[in-house]
């Protein structure tokens, strides 16, 4: 069974769009991470963020986590055609656990 | 410097044979963990391997077994496949005296089972 959950689960924008994407989970975490999965492959991480943090950017990323709510959100800047993959929220406790994932379509 | 690296891509079985898959972790990791990601969802943890020994494990029955080698490299073993076992095949590695939270994952192998 999926650990935490993805909203929305599928996503279409336009290119040069922002992206937002939301995650929750159910338990308390030290971390949360962000992953990214083109076409069925192999993941590639984006972005972790501690507990004691609120708002962390890198590059075009922005991750907020909101303890008290148990959520988190990604937001992509900006997309590219390229920015078109699966987005995972996961969270680590001697291993990642993972949501259903967002699966995100940038059309140019 | 080489990433996690899994062989085969794709591998094709029928129902009750057996399969093993093979990872190669990054340069200077030490820990291998396995996952199985179905269609649509996000990947499960299967088990992780630290000085050849699994050391936790996900909620995957026994016929599901693994090897970690002295040069850390390692194996996923499936036997008597089922249907249900067609998946994408994650290995992830860590190192023990880094980050130990953040993985790095290999391709994938693609499993299927007919």
């Amino acid at each position: 069974s999926q650990q935490g959950e993805e909203d929305p689960q599928a996503l279409s924008i336009q290119e040069g769009e922002n992206a937002t994407m939301n995650c929750s989970y159910k338990t308390s975490i030290n971390n949360l991470q962000w992953y990214r999965q083109n076409s069925g492959r192999g993941l590639v991480h984006l972005i972790l963020i501690r507990s004691n943090e609120r708002e962390k950017h890198s590059g075009r990323l922005r991750v907020t986590l909101d303890t008290s709510k148990k959520s988190s959100s990604l937001l992509i800047t900006a997309s590219r055609a390229a920015d078109t993959a699966s987005y995972f929220c996961a969270y680590y406790d001697y291993k990642l656990s993972f949501g259903a994932g967002t699966t995100v379509t940038v059309r140019a | 410097d080489a990433g996690v690296t899994q062989s085969p891509t794709h591998l094709i079985k029928t129902r009750g044979q057996q399969v093993t898959l093979r990872c190669s972790p990054k340069s200077g990791h030490d820990t291998v963990s396995w996952y199985q990601q179905a269609l649509g969802q996000g990947p499960q943890f299967i088990f992780q391997y630290y000085e050849e020994e699994e050391r936790q494990r996900g909620n995957f029955p026994d016929r599901f077994s693994g090897h970690q080698f002295p040069n850390y490299s390692s194996e996923l073993n499936v036997n008597a496949l089922l249907l249900g076992d067609s998946a994408l095949y994650l290995c992830a590695s860590s190192s023990s005296r880094g980050a130990t939270d953040t993985q790095y994952f290999g391709p994938g192998t693609r499993l299927t089972v007919l």
